[in-house]
């Protein structure tokens, strides 16, 4: 199953460094979500996109920055993180938000290591 | 804004019995319920769901149930094997619409089969 594909799979970045994690669609959905996943919270809600358009940000500090140029592609934009970042970056997509029977779709996430 | 809690955080069954996990949520708008399964280093990928006007479902050895005045939902997995082995995460859609209307998920609950 390739309908959300996330590179790279695996990341480790130092304090200082900036990279990026992207995320592809192909299922023709309009929304796009970045979640976080850690021991602490398990699905925890970063970012929210619908036909483009940022609807949620869920008090995400400004060191994580996402980027939306389309409905199949959604960037998370990463510099100066901390240790405690260190977390699996899971994004996905659903037909739209604020539908009744919203299924989302994930992706097989982006590992992130912070040193 | 909704609230969902899952219980219990850990269950070990013997391979053969039944496995029970449970959901409650706080706002009574909510209308759609999908059960997501993350096996270890996987992304998590919907198994079951149920809509606000229907009180059970059932996929072979899956089922869900749904009781609104309550305001719980529960999975069900019987005959469980060790490929069942995984973290089960609930949700609970809102129902609102634009922002409001993302899934909010469960803790999850870690469930391991015994052989």
């Amino acid at each position: 199953e390739t309908g959300v594909t996330q590179t790279p799979r695996h990341l480790v970045m130092g304090m200082t460094n900036k990279k990026s994690l992207k995320c592809e669609q192909h299922l023709g959905h309009n929304a796009m979500y970045w979640y976080k996943q850690s021991a602490k919270k398990p699905l925890e809600l970063m970012f929210v996109y619908n036909f483009k358009e940022q609807t949620e940000n869920n008090s995400v500090p400004s060191r994580f920055s996402p980027e939306c140029p389309n409905s199949s592609h959604l960037f998370l934009h990463l510099h100066t993180l901390q240790p405690e970042d260190s977390a699996l970056y899971l994004c996905a997509s659903s037909q739209a938000t604020g539908s009744s029977g919203n299924t989302i779709y994930f992706g097989e996430g982006s590992w992130l290591t912070v040193v | 804004g909704e609230n969902v809690e899952q219980h219990p955080s850990t269950l070990s069954v013997q391979e053969g019995d039944s496995a029970v996990i449970k959901c409650t949520y706080s706002d009574s708008a909510s209308n759609y319920f999908p059960w997501y399964k993350q096996e270890l280093g996987k992304r998590p990928q919907l198994i079951i769901d149920i809509r606000s006007n229907v009180g059970e479902k059932k996929d072979q050895r899956i089922a869900v149930t749904l009781n609104k005045t309550a305001k719980h939902f529960s999975l069900h997995i019987t005959e469980t094997q060790p490929e069942d082995s995984a973290v089960y995460f609930c949700a609970a859609h809102p129902g609102g619409g634009g922002s409001q209307g993302n899934l909010i998920f469960g803790k999850g609950t870690k469930l391991s089969v015994k052989p």
